[in-house]
């Protein structure tokens, strides 16, 4: 069971948004604020979005990210094949002192 | 170029001792902090273990504390992670990933390819 909550999958087709949450309490995103990270088949993860909606430099501006409260969204326009991947949120956690991440969503692109 | 590869897996006994470790590469080691974070095959991340660029700050996850411990040789640049009294629950890729701020916290800027670590009978 995930500290951080999001939903096992999303979906969308190519050139749609879609949006993905992430839900925590008071101790992590409450907080702190949120990283996302994108996993491709295969591959290690890499970071997408840091300090909940700044991108390293390399990721496309049709990614973004924001917080409010205890949740957190990331948000991918123009979808493309190639955003096919699973999606982890991750969040430091005052009261587990460490970061905890959410358990993924699997996005595919039909 | 940001490499960290890591090295150290494989097939170890219930109850045994495995050390992994991880070369670093590309940028000023001592300047950062690191963390390994592992996954179960087909399964989330969790993060294992993290430690600051000069080991004064250390932290393991809720399930590996006082079996597992990290550490680094910045003359090295290696970070490494001793893991002892292995359960079968401990199998996953084990991943070094690099923090972009001096003590750990939540960002892993870069990660390495990972180190699979089998724990069985």
């Amino acid at each position: 069971q995930s500290v951080l909550t999001q939903p096992p999958s999303a979906s969308g087709t190519p050139g749609q948004r879609v949006t993905i949450s992430c839900s925590g309490s008071s101790s992590n995103i409450g907080s702190n604020t949120v990283n996302w990270y994108q996993q491709l088949p295969g591959t290690a993860p890499k970071l997408l979005i840091h300090t909940s909606n700044q991108r390293p430099s390399g990721v496309p501006d049709r990614v973004s990210g924001s917080r409010s409260g205890t949740s957190a969204s990331l948000a991918i326009s123009g979808l493309q094949s190639e955003d096919e991947a699973d999606y982890y949120c991750a969040a430091w956690d005052d009261s587990l002192k460490g970061p905890v991440f959410g358990g993924g969503t699997k996005l595919t692109v039909l | 170029e940001v490499q960290v590869v890591e090295s150290g897996g494989g097939l170890v006994q219930p109850g045994g001792s495995l050390r992994l470790s991880c070369a670093a590469s590309g940028f000023t080691f001592h300047v950062y902090a690191m963390h390994w974070v592992r996954q179960v095959p087909g399964k989330g991340l969790e993060w294992v273990a993290g430690i600051s660029w000069n080991s004064g700050s250390r932290g393991y996850g809720d399930s590996v504390k006082g079996r597992f411990t990290i550490s680094r040789d910045n003359a090295k640049n290696s970070l490494y992670l001793q893991m002892n009294s292995l359960r079968a629950e401990d199998t996953a890729f084990y991943y070094c990933a690099k923090d972009p701020s001096s003590d750990y916290y939540s960002v892993f800027d870069y990660w390495g390819q990972g180190t699979l670590v089998t724990v069985s009978s």
